[in-house]
C-alpha cells in the first residue's frame, strides 16, 4: 500500500525556520518526482514545489523561492522542505503528494494527509 | 504563469442531477497536461482525471473530462451524494498551477 506521511508541522513566529518531512512506503521511492502542495485555511490548492528522481530538477513557486529549499534521501524514503524566513501568509496545510508513473512531471496520484503550519506572533 | 480560473464557485445541485464545471486557462495548455481532482472537507486531494479525459483508478464513469486549448470542463452525469465536495483543476503545462475551486454543494 502506497503511504505518503508528513510530519515537521507547528507553530513557528515570523521570519523562524521550519523543516517538513515526508516519509513514503509502499513504492520505489527513487523512481518518482514529489511534490510539496500546501492550502491555507479555507483556502484553495496552492503548488509549492517540486523535486524530480535524483534530483535532477528542482522548481519553486514565486513566493517562496529563494526562502524554501526541497531536498530528498532517497536511502530513507524521504523528501524534505526547508522553510527558513516564514511569513504568516506561508499559514496552510503543507501536503507531500506524489508524480505518477515516474515522470518528471505529471498529475499527483497519491498524497499524504497534511501537516498545519502556522506562523505567528 | 499559466492561471486557471474555474467557475461557477459554487454549484448547488440535487442528488441526480448533472454538474458541469468549468476551467479556463490564460493560456493554451496542452491537454495532455490537464487535470481534475476531488477534496473532501478534512482529506487531502484525490486524483479524479488526468489528461483532460481519463479517469484515475477506481474514479466511476459518472465522471468525466472534456476540452481542449484554453477550455476545459469536468461533468458529472448523476449526482451522488459523496460527489458533494470541492473540486480542482491543474496544469503541469507550465511548471504547474491549480484553479481556485470549484464547490459543489447539495441544493
Amino acid at each position: 500500500e502506497v503511504q505518503l506521511v508528513e510530519s515537521g508541522g507547528g507553530l513557528v513566529k515570523p521570519g523562524g525556520s521550519l523543516r517538513l518531512s515526508c516519509a513514503v512506503s509502499g513504492f520505489s521511492f527513487s523512481s518518482y518526482s514529489m511534490n510539496w502542495v500546501r492550502q491555507a485555511p479555507g483556502k484553495g490548492l496552492e503548488w509549492v514545489s517540486s523535486i524530480s528522481k535524483r534530483s535532477s530538477y528542482i522548481y519553486y513557486e514565486d513566493s517562496v523561492e529563494g526562502r524554501f529549499i526541497i531536498s530528498r534521501d532517497d536511502a530513507r524514503n524521504s523528501v524534505y522542505l526547508q522553510m527558513n524566513s516564514l511569513r504568516a501568509e506561508d499559514t496552510a496545510v503543507y501536503y507531500c503528494a506524489r508524480v505518477s508513473r515516474g515522470y518528471d512531471r505529471g498529475e499527483f496520484d497519491y498524497w499524504g494527509q497534511g501537516t498545519l503550519v502556522i506562523v505567528s506572533s | 504563469e499559466i492561471v486557471l480560473t474555474q467557475s461557477p464557485g459554487t454549484l448547488s445541485l440535487s442528488p441526480g442531477e448533472r454538474a458541469t464545471l468549468s476551467c479556463r486557462a490564460s493560456q493554451s495548455v496542452n491537454s495532455m497536461y490537464l487535470v481534475w481532482y476531488q477534496q473532501k472537507p478534512g482529506q487531502a486531494p484525490r486524483l479524479l482525471i488526468s489528461g483532460a479525459s481519463t479517469r484515475a483508478t477506481g474514479i466511476p464513469d459518472r465522471f468525466s473530462g472534456s476540452g481542449s486549448g484554453t477550455d476545459f470542463t469536468l461533468t458529472i452525469s448523476r449526482l451522488e451524494p459523496e460527489d458533494f465536495a470541492v473540486y480542482y483543476c491543474q496544469q503541469y503545462s507550465d511548471l504547474y498551477s491549480f484553479g481556485q475551486g470549484t464547490k459543489l454543494e447539495i441544493k
